[in-house]
């Protein structure tokens, strides 16, 4: 079945540390996106990408880095930058144009 | 981006049909209307969307006012596991990216 996963589930880091979150799709879309969710609160877009080697900055960018070196993946970065980086992370992808994404069941990520 | 307005909360019962509102008073023409339903812990599932005409899928319904100011998401026998936060977006057909709300917290009472 064609999906997309996100991995780990949960990840745990000290604060101080980059972490990279991992997103795949195998639905043959070319866009992908990730979002951040704070509890209680809506999704908020950090980068999203349209094509390969190509991506852009979303609302809230700083203090997280993307690449886009295959179609099926577009792995996240929190580094050290970003100053509360706990938050539930979510990733998506779509056909380009006005079709529906499909999201991930998401990263929970804890800085301690 | 254009903006919606949904109501905070709405509250409903078991096998009774519901109407979840939105409103999108600067929309734009090439604007489509989707709505996104996110259970506790999980990522946002796709509903439904629609440009103009209303719309009709194994989930809900979508009715469009004909100055496409508003919308309403149907659910035509709300069941126990509809209760969700959902989520009404305007997506530009040539923009790639949607740009979430708060949404409307739907509780459903056996």
């Amino acid at each position: 079945d064609g999906g997309i996963t996100q991995s780990p589930k949960y990840l745990f880091r000290k604060e101080g540390q980059n972490v990279t979150l991992s997103c795949e799709q195998n639905l043959n879309h070319d866009a992908m996106y990730w979002y951040r969710q704070d509890p209680g609160q809506g999704l908020r877009l950090i980068y999203y990408s349209q094509i390969v080697n190509d991506f852009q900055k979303g609302d809230i960018a700083e203090g997280y880095s993307v690449s886009r070196e295959k179609k099926e993946s577009f792995p996240l970065t929190v580094t050290s930058a970003q100053k509360n980086p706990t938050a539930f992370y979510l990733c998506a992808s779509s056909r380009l144009g006005a079709y529906g994404y499909t999201f991930g069941s998401g990263t929970r990520l804890t800085v301690v | 981006d254009a903006k919606t307005t949904q109501p905070n909360s709405m509250e409903s019962n078991e096998e009774e049909p519901v109407h979840l509102p939105c409103n999108h008073s600067t929309i734009s023409g090439t604007d489509y209307i989707h709505w996104y339903r996110q259970l506790p812990s999980q990522g946002p599932e796709y509903v439904i969307h629609g440009l103009t005409s209303n719309v009709n899928n194994r989930m809900a319904s979508l009715a469009i006012a004909e100055d496409r100011k508003s919308s309403t998401l149907i659910l035509h026998r709300a069941t126990l596991r509809d209760a969700a936060v959902y989520y009404c977006i305007l997506r530009d057909g040539g923009a790639q990216k949607l740009v979430f709300g708060q949404g409307t917290r739907l509780t459903i009472n056996p």
